[in-house]
């Protein structure tokens, strides 16, 4: 099983729909979460950290499952701009990647808004 | 606009020469990295420094040799490089996380390298 395992898509989805990226983890120990999005030969970007309780920020939601290993990040309102690649990130603690801790990004799900 | 910066953006180079990737920050973070990022794949991590002492190698081939002058610099030097090599250079920084958690990186906007 993949450390981070995400939905490739891509999510074809028109401006103003709402949508949900799912992104499931395989070590139960993880206490660290981020979501970035990454444009077309660009760096990847923050988007937002992952809390335990939720969080939110604008059209952007992200929820922790730790009972059940996944995260998730909704977009409202869906932009034209918001069209990329999301990529879910999380901490392998040090007992699991030869005593360091160290961040995993998974292969990213591609979302396309259209007119 | 980024706050960490790379330089240079784009570097072509043959198999035998040497050259070197720049990274500086200058946001106070005591963690930076270096990350190699193929075409549609996701960063992968070669190298991380915490207060500039090299910390975690992922077992990058020794053709690849960073440094850490200081705590907003980070180089990565090049030495006879293969054509596989040719991908997206990115560098990161962050504030050093503890033992359990990590801090969220803030990337460069990357060196694309072509080896020839």
């Amino acid at each position: 099983r993949k450390e981070v395992e995400q939905d490739p898509g891509p999510f074809n989805v028109p401006e103003g729909a709402t949508v949900a990226f799912n992104c499931t983890y395989s070590n139960s120990a993880s206490q660290s979460f981020f979501w970035y999005r990454q444009d077309c030969r660009k760096e990847p970007k923050l988007l937002m950290s992952v809390y335990s309780s939720g969080n939110e920020d604008g059209r952007f939601t992200a929820q922790l499952n730790r009972a059940s290993q996944y995260i998730s990040l909704l977009i409202r309102d869906s932009k034209l701009s918001d069209s990329a690649t999301y990529l879910c990130v999380v901490n392998i603690p040090p007992k699991f990647s030869g005593g360091y801790n160290k961040l995993i990004f998974g292969a990213g799900t591609r979302l396309a808004v259209h007119p | 606009d980024t706050e960490v910066t790379q330089t240079p953006k784009h570097l072509v180079m043959g198999m035998t020469n040497k050259k070197s990737l720049k990274c500086e920050q200058h946001m106070g973070h005591r963690a930076m990295y270096w990350y190699k990022q193929k075409a549609k794949k996701p960063p992968e991590l070669m190298f991380v420094y915490s207060y500039e002492k090299l910390s975690i190698n992922e077992s990058v081939p020794s053709r690849f040799s960073p440094e850490c002058p200081n705590s907003s610099l980070l180089n990565l030097h090049l030495h006879a490089l293969q054509p596989e090599d040719s991908a997206l250079y990115l560098c990161a920084s962050s504030r050093v996380g503890t033992r359990m958690s990590n801090q969220p990186q803030h990337f460069g906007d990357g060196t694309r390298l072509s080896i020839l």
